[in-house]
């Protein structure tokens, strides 16, 4: 079962930021936070991942809180080929076997 | 970057025939590829982990031997649906970890019609 729960959709205006949290209250000390999104019939994208401390990308930024118990990613900029589903999955970045447990993620749509 | 070629993209066969779809790492070696499925407005369902030359894990669920893997070299990993049935329809979609990083890449997905 996936460790996380997201809103099952979330709606921005673009050129906006898009600010998309994710609740992993479960999260083991050795869980990164990860962040994929999917564009619709297309393979997993991947945008950032995290342990402990803010982390910035050209993508996204992401923002995981003290005690590591929920995230928020926030694309500055949000534009229409940003609509998508964005998936925020925890688990153990050396575990060389682990798969990743998709939940059902967030729909996100960029409206003009 | 790390790329993940998954051909074919779109295939569409016949009840019963077979159809083998292909998991290539372009520029890095994979021991480890992921098979997903994903059904129409779901998220991804892991169907099997294959490591390189040797057998592949399959979920609870997934019949081994109706989706046979082959995961003979550290670029290559195929997934072949065997006698396929029209509930088979779905975007199948693989997943390959870098030998020397932790990092992982997805394929483009391909979407099987079964007709």
């Amino acid at each position: 079962d996936a460790k996380t729960t997201q809103p099952p959709s979330m709606d921005c205006a673009e050129g906006r930021a898009a600010n998309l949290p994710c609740n992993h209250s479960t999260i083991s000390g050795n869980e990164y936070v990860y962040w994929y999104r999917q564009i619709h019939s297309q393979g997993p994208q991947y945008i950032i991942h995290g342990l402990k401390n803010n982390e910035t990308n050209e993508m996204a930024s992401l923002i995981i809180t003290e005690d590591r118990k929920s995230s928020t990613l926030i694309l500055p900029h949000a534009t229409l080929r940003d609509t998508a589903v964005y998936y925020c999955i925890v688990r153990v970045a050396d575990n060389y076997g682990q798969n990743f447990v998709f939940g059902p993620g967030t729909r996100l749509s960029v409206l003009p | 970057g790390a790329v993940v070629s998954q051909h074919p993209s779109r295939v569409i066969c016949k009840s019963g025939t077979s159809v083998k779809i292909e998991c290539r790492s372009l520029d890095f070696q994979a021991t480890t590829m992921f098979w997903y499925r994903q059904f129409p407005k779901q998220s991804l369902m892991l169907m099997a982990t294959s490591n390189e030359g040797s057998k592949a894990t399959y979920e609870q669920g997934v019949e081994k031997d109706k989706f046979l893997i082959n995961h003979a070299s550290l670029t290559l990993s195929t997934l072949t649906v065997t006698s396929a049935h029209p509930e088979d329809s779905s975007f199948y979609i693989c997943s390959a970890r870098h030998r020397n990083s932790y990092g992982y890449t997805f394929g483009s997905g391909t979407r099987l019609t079964v007709v």
